[in-house]
């Protein structure tokens, strides 16, 4: 597509309820980033892949979160038993190359907005 | 660990002056510091970057400043005008490490 497409845009969930966020990254983009950013806060780094593989989980806050890419495209990434605390937008970003080499620029989406209640 | 962080939180400036947002960052092995923009319910947009063999930058009405001696990154706009005001985030990384943000300068633009 044109952009990074996320879905669902706004996602109102019960506290202690499953969600599943979606990533459709730009084609052709190797790299994709999960942040999350909590309400008039900046971004917080949660996961990235590299094709379907994540080098970096490290900032996934709990087990509760999980993330999968597959045929190095969609992610989807998972909370479970969601907390008012998981409530924020996650960020979802792709870009041609991890790095800092040309192509290393991150384009986002807009973001899917969570409300745990 | 290492962080990167903002000097003003919040910064408002009439509309036709220019604007400077500032940001430190602490990791002395940050090759590539990058600005972003972000408006009200959408996604960050990408400014303007640098890499540290540079001191400066320049885009349209957008000047990136980098002082590596003070780990010290500035964000200028030129004639600020009413859509540029949303938060605005310096970030950075090396090597092939996730992007690090700060947390954010919101730039009101006063008509």
């Amino acid at each position: 597509g044109a952009g990074v497409s996320q879905s669902p845009s706004n996602k109102v969930t019960e506290k202690g309820k499953d969600v599943e966020l979606r990533c459709d990254p730009i084609s052709g983009h190797t790299a994709l980033y999960w942040y999350r950013q909590s309400l008039g806060q900046g971004l917080e780094f949660l996961i990235y892949f590299q094709g379907n593989s994540a080098p970096d989980k490290s900032g996934l806050p709990s087990d509760r979160f999980s993330a999968e890419r597959t045929g190095g495209s969609v992610s989807t990434l998972t909370i479970q038993r969601t907390q008012q605390e998981d409530s924020a937008v996650y960020l979802c970003a792709s870009s041609y190359q991890t790095g800092t080499g040309v192509g290393g620029e991150l384009f986002f989406g807009e973001g899917s907005r969570l409300t745990v209640l | 660990g290492e962080s990167v962080g903002l000097h003003l939180p919040t910064l408002s400036v009439q509309e036709g002056d220019n604007s400077i947002i500032n940001c430190a960052y602490s990791n002395s092995a940050s090759d590539y510091f990058i600005w972003y923009k972000q408006e009200s319910g959408k996604g960050p947009q990408f400014i303007i970057d640098i890499r540290s063999n540079m001191d400066k930058r320049q885009g349209q009405r957008v000047t990136v400043l980098l002082n590596k001696t003070v780990k010290h990154l500035s964000l200028q706009i030129a004639a600020t005008q009413p859509g540029d005001s949303a938060v605005y985030f310096c970030a950075e990384n090396s090597g092939n490490t996730p992007l690090v943000f700060g947390k954010g300068t919101r730039l009101s633009v006063i008509a």
